[in-house]
């Protein structure tokens, strides 16, 4: 299948402070990523759907000017969460739909967010 | 909008046996129905799609079957081994033939298989 990178896999940041998650489709160009929060034990949570060269579609309950996405390029998405706090603390993984009659998509190995 | 349920939250099964997991959707438009598997600490894995147009796939030891009348579909592992353990996601959408709608998750299956 399709290979999709996220980094950093992991990241710790004190509260207040910005962190960058990048998504990047490797092996093919993505119209299309996404952009999901998974709990422990959980399943997968929609945050944001980002299409390449337009403003991300957000979810309801999601704030826009808290977790900002930029898809910059057919092959990179990425995702800005702002003035984080410890209730940000989450797995974040990214996602990539291939284009056309088959759209797959394919899943970011995710990144372990920890806010202190 | 689509509604997944999937049972069972947990499985537990000996090496070698049979696991199979169900689920179940509310949008009959939905035609494109893919299983994920998530290993600990790592993002899900596509394993194998089916299709609204086909009622059965098989991928070695991985099948999975639709009903569109009943409006349920169902992953099945043969012959489980020690790695199979993992959590399992299934998922449904209007994806087919270009469409573009959002993945609907289940709420995931923790499969056990015990050596």
């Amino acid at each position: 299948g399709a290979v999709v990178s996220q980094h950093p896999s992991r990241v710790i940041c004190k509260s207040g402070t910005s962190v960058k998650i990048e998504c990047r489709s490797l092996d093919f160009q993505a119209t299309t990523m996404f952009w999901y929060r998974q709990f422990p034990k959980k399943s997968l949570m929609l945050m944001a759907t980002s299409n390449e060269g337009s403003k991300a579609t957000y979810e309801q309950g999601v704030e826009k000017d808290k977790f900002l996405i930029n898809h910059a390029s057919l092959t990179l998405s990425t995702l800005t969460v702002t003035s984080a706090h410890p209730e940000d603390s989450s797995f974040y993984i990214c996602s990539a739909m291939t284009s056309g009659r088959h759209n797959e998509q394919f899943f970011g190995p995710g990144t372990r967010l920890t806010v202190l | 909008g689509e509604n997944v349920e999937q049972h069972p939250s947990t499985l537990s099964v000996q090496e070698g046996d049979s696991a199979v997991i169900k689920c179940t959707y509310s949008d009959s438009a939905s035609n494109y129905f893919p299983w994920y598997k998530q290993e600990l600490g790592k993002g899900p894995q596509l394993i194998i799609d089916i299709r609204s147009n086909v009622g059965e796939k098989k991928d070695q030891r991985i099948a999975v079957t639709l009903n569109k009348t009943a409006k349920h579909f169902s992953l099945h592992i043969t012959e489980t081994q020690p790695e199979d353990s993992a959590v399992y996601f299934c998922a449904a959408s209007r994806r087919y033939g270009g469409s573009q709608g959002n993945l609907i998750f289940g709420k995931g299956t923790k499969l056990s298989v015990k050596p």
